[in-house]
């Protein structure tokens, strides 16, 4: 059975990189797709983005100008960087597996996630 | 980006009742050329993360328990669990995979009465 562990720092700096690694055990990441959602504290989730098993990428619009997802086979790890962190980015993230159905886009199964908070 | 929107925020619903939470779209999530539906259902018991229960708004996710089901076409959709069990005490949320963004709904959390 597949399982997802987040990880990185917990506190991130305004205007630092945020960054996460989510490793993949139980399974290999090769031939799967992956994505980021993240919930801010007490709110809904948002999805970030997702990396296919070819390696392209698709990213939210509201966070593509920052963001870069990718994938590690060697290691079985998916990579999240974030830059020019604010307040708003605070969040737990998670790591999950998209379905690998053409054209279809749910999400299973997901990490624990990694509560992220940014401040000074 | 598409508006998803559930009904109502939160439910009381006693156990062995009928609980129905409503998902709707700002625009259709139905895809013409085969008929589908681009929806999920997602249950998140706190301090856990989200799973899925339900993908193509009525296809139950494997080891979900048939309580759980899915309805809807177009711009409203339906998760209905059908008797209350006490371990169905979670928020429910919805997710649209017609176009990216996807986007969530709010939430619907449901207690017992």
């Amino acid at each position: 059975q597949v399982q997802l562990r987040e990880s990185g720092p917990g506190l991130v700096k305004p205007s630092e990189t945020l960054s996460l690694t989510c490793t993949v055990s139980g399974g290999s990441i090769s031939g799967y797709h992956w994505g980021w959602i993240r919930q801010s504290p007490g709110k809904g989730l948002e999805w970030i983005g997702y990396v296919l098993y070819g390696g392209s990428t698709n990213y939210n619009p509201s966070l593509r100008s920052r963001l870069a997802i990718s994938v590690d086979t060697s290691k079985n790890q998916l990579s999240l960087q974030l830059n020019s962190v604010t307040a708003a980015d605070t969040a737990v993230y998670y790591c999950a597996r998209r379905s690998l159905i053409s054209n279809s886009g749910w999400f299973d199964p997901w990490g624990q996630g990694t509560l992220v908070t940014v401040s000074s | 980006d598409i508006v998803m929107t559930q009904s109502p925020d939160s439910l009381a619903v006693s156990l062995g009742e009928r609980a129905t939470i409503n998902c709707k779209s700002s625009q259709s999530l139905l895809y013409s050329s085969n008929n589908k539906n681009y929806l999920a259902w997602y249950q998140q018991k706190p301090g856990q993360p989200p799973k899925l229960l339900v993908y193509w708004a009525s296809t139950r996710e494997s080891g979900v328990p048939d309580r759980f089901s899915g309805s809807g076409s177009g711009t409203d959709f339906t998760l209905t669990i059908s008797s209350l069990q006490a371990e169905d005490v979670a928020v429910y949320c919805c997710q649209q995979y017609y176009t990216t963004p996807y986007t969530f709904g709010q939430g619907t959390k449901l207690e017992i009465k």
